[in-house]
């Protein structure tokens, strides 16, 4: 009830291309899911987050996709770029776990020139 | 500037010593974290705490111990117990359980 299941492992883009990363979770009184970015040595950073009152959320190039009666969400990154290669961690928590983070297994992108 | 510090950067522990990995924020935080992070496995939690003077604890809790003894600071002690206890440790904190976390930049222990 408390996971959270993250996919790919591992992913390959070439620059321009999309990246997209899934994550399932199974506890319907989740209700905030962010992804972070990490990258070698150092802490994950906030990249972008939704709550289940809305579909999509888009920032930038990284879009949120938010599918409530799936428990699924998934992280698409637009126009990937070398830089955006990282290690990429979904999480997701609620009031019935006391606000901790449940984080998926991560997910390595590496961007081709 | 706002922010996490945890210190230090590297740790080396030799078999049977306790250590203490710092973690301070400035943010004004009430909700605090300690995560551990091993190769392929993600972050697993080990304690956290709401609010000062309280703290529960997580997935993973055994061979270590926290302090909440004010808003600022959250220690974490790896003590002898832990047998496997070289990782990278993150510290987080947010406004409030559920709500935003930001990250240290993490302490690398290892077991010499």
């Amino acid at each position: 009830q408390q996971q959270v299941k993250q996919s790919p492992q591992s992913l390959i883009v070439q620059k321009g291309g999309i990246s997209i990363i899934n994550c399932a979770y199974e506890n319907t009184a989740f209700d905030y899911f962010p992804w972070y970015q990490q990258f070698p040595g150092k802490g994950p950073a906030l990249l972008i987050a939704i709550r289940p009152d809305v579909s999509e959320k888009k920032e930038g190039r990284f879009t949120i996709s938010f599918n409530k009666s799936a428990k699924q969400f998934s992280l698409h990154i637009m126009d990937s770029q070398p830089g955006d290669s990282a290690t990429y961690f979904c999480a997701a928590s609620g009031s019935s776990n006391t606000g901790k983070l449940i984080f998926g297994q991560g997910t390595t992108l590496q961007v081709k020139p | 500037d706002g922010g996490i510090t945890q210190s230090p950067k590297y740790l080396f522990r030799k078999e049977g010593q306790n250590v203490t990995l710092s973690c301070e924020q400035n943010l004004n935080h009430d909700a605090m974290y300690w995560y551990r992070q091993d190769p392929g496995q993600g972050l697993r939690l080990i304690y956290y705490s709401q609010i000062v003077n309280d703290f529960q604890k997580g997935d993973i809790a055994e061979g270590y111990s926290v302090s909440r003894e004010k808003k600022e600071s959250f220690p974490l002690t790896v003590t002898s117990a832990q047998k496997n206890p070289t990782a990278f440790y993150l510290c987080a904190s947010s406004i409030t359980p559920g709500n935003k976390a930001f990250f240290g930049q993490g302490t690398r222990l290892t077991v010499v």
